[in-house]
This record gives structure tokens, C-alpha cells and sequence, in this order.
């Protein structure tokens, strides 16, 4: 079974830093898809970025980046220059087939 | 930018009613899903569809539960007698191929 573990219930970030989310993940197949998703309060579930794992170089978008590294199935993001908008939780999450399976999420505070 | 559509928002019922939770994928997308997630929980897969069947479904998706394309537009999730905890936000979502999942905003379903 994959597992995805989330290592950081809660985090916390000045506006304008940078802060880096962690995500290590559990799986025997090789070909398979990474993805970060967004969730405000408003529950609705956004993309931020998407890795395909046999790509060895990192996604970028914008000021989300991701530190991607297949052999300690590691997969963390980075979000540059902070912003309030950013407040959310950020969800990790892996697909190898038809279901996506998430981590548990980190809560990520931006404060003034 | 297209987008996935879910109705309604919020469903109110009575534990033992029937729900149908509606959604309009992407509309050049084949692959359509249904995930939930619990208050403060993580999001869970419940079922995928492609080519008018389910493609695979998880250990939550019993017999209560039913999904249907019933037209060339509708993604529906059926909850044949609801309990107490079927209480969630139920997310619809849809992918071109076994790639990224675009989500729609939910609908949170709460049973009384």
C-alpha cells in the first residue's frame, strides 16, 4: 500500500520568507505522479504544482517550487515570498493509478 | 478557464434519506472521481469511473453508495441511506487521463 506522511501538522511563515513543506512517500512502483494541492478556508481543493516522477528535474511555478528526490521519495514544497493568500492547508499527494492518495496536510499561517 | 462544477453547496438530511450529489467534470475530460473528507481529516478516495464503469472504487464505497453518468454532462454520487457519519464534503473530480485530477468545490453534506 503507498503511504503518504506529512511530518509538519502546522507551520508558520512572515509574509515575504520562505518556508519549505515536507512530504516523503511509501511506494514500490516506478512510473507515478506527485502532486501539492491547495486548501483555503473555503475547502475548495487547488493544484499548485505536479511532478512526474520520471522527470529528474524539479517543478516550478512561479513561487512554488518543489525539492523532488525519487530515491528517498522525498517530495517537498517550497513557497517563495510569502504572501496572506498563502494561508492554507497544503496537502501532499501520490498517484500511481486512479485514486490519488493524500497526506494528512499542514496547516501553513501566513502572519503580517 | 474551465472548471469542474458541483451542486449543491451544502445538503442538509436526515439520517436513513437518500442524498444525490451532482457534479459537471471538465467537459473533455474521460476519468471522473469522488473523494470525501471528513471534518479535520484527510481527503479519501472513494470511487473512479471511466467508460461508463466504475474503474476502481475503495473499502468506503459500499453498497449505500452509487455513482452514475447519467447524461453526456452529470457526475452523480447517490447515498442510498444516509448515516450519521456520511457527514462530509464530498469533492468531484476529473483528469484527461492518469494524470492530474482537477477538483470542483464540494458540496458539504451534513446528516442530522
Amino acid at each position: 500500500a503507498q503511504t503518504v506522511t506529512q511530518s509538519q501538522p502546522e507551520m508558520s511563515v512572515q509574509e515575504a520568507e520562505t518556508v519549505t513543506l515536507s512530504c516523503t512517500y511509501d511506494t514500490s512502483e516506478n512510473n507515478y505522479y506527485l502532486f501539492w494541492y491547495k486548501q483555503p478556508p473555503s475547502r475548495q481543493m487547488i493544484l499548485v504544482i505536479r511532478q512526474e516522477a520520471y522527470k529528474q528535474q524539479n517543478a516550478t511555478e512561479n513561487r512554488f517550487s518543489v525539492n523532488f528526490q525519487k530515491a528517498a521519495k522525498s517530495f517537498s514544497l517550497k513557497i517563495s515570498d510569502s504572501q496572506l493568500g498563502d494561508t492554507a492547508m497544503y496537502f501532499c499527494a501520490f498517484n500511481s493509478g486512479y485514486a490519488l492518495n493524500f497526506g494528512k496536510g499542514t496547516s501553513l499561517l501566513v502572519t503580517p | 478557464e474551465p472548471e469542474v462544477t458541483q451542486t449543491p453547496s451544502h445538503q442538509v438530511t436526515q439520517m436513513g434519506q437518500e442524498v444525490i450529489l451532482r457534479c459537471v467534470p471538465i467537459s473533455n475530460h474521460l476519468y471522473f472521481y469522488w473523494y470525501r473528507q471528513i471534518l479535520g481529516q484527510k481527503v479519501e478516495f472513494l470511487v473512479s469511473f471511466y467508460n461508463n464503469e466504475i474503474s476502481e472504487k475503495s473499502e468506503i464505497f459500499d453498497d449505500q453508495f452509487s455513482v452514475e453518468r447519467p447524461d453526456g454532462s452529470n457526475f452523480t454520487l447517490k447515498i442510498r441511506s444516509t448515516k450519521l457519519e456520511d457527514s462530509a464534503m464530498y469533492f468531484c473530480a476529473s483528469s484527461v487521463n492518469f494524470d492530474t485530477q482537477y477538483f470542483g468545490p464540494g458540496t458539504r453534506l451534513t446528516v442530522l
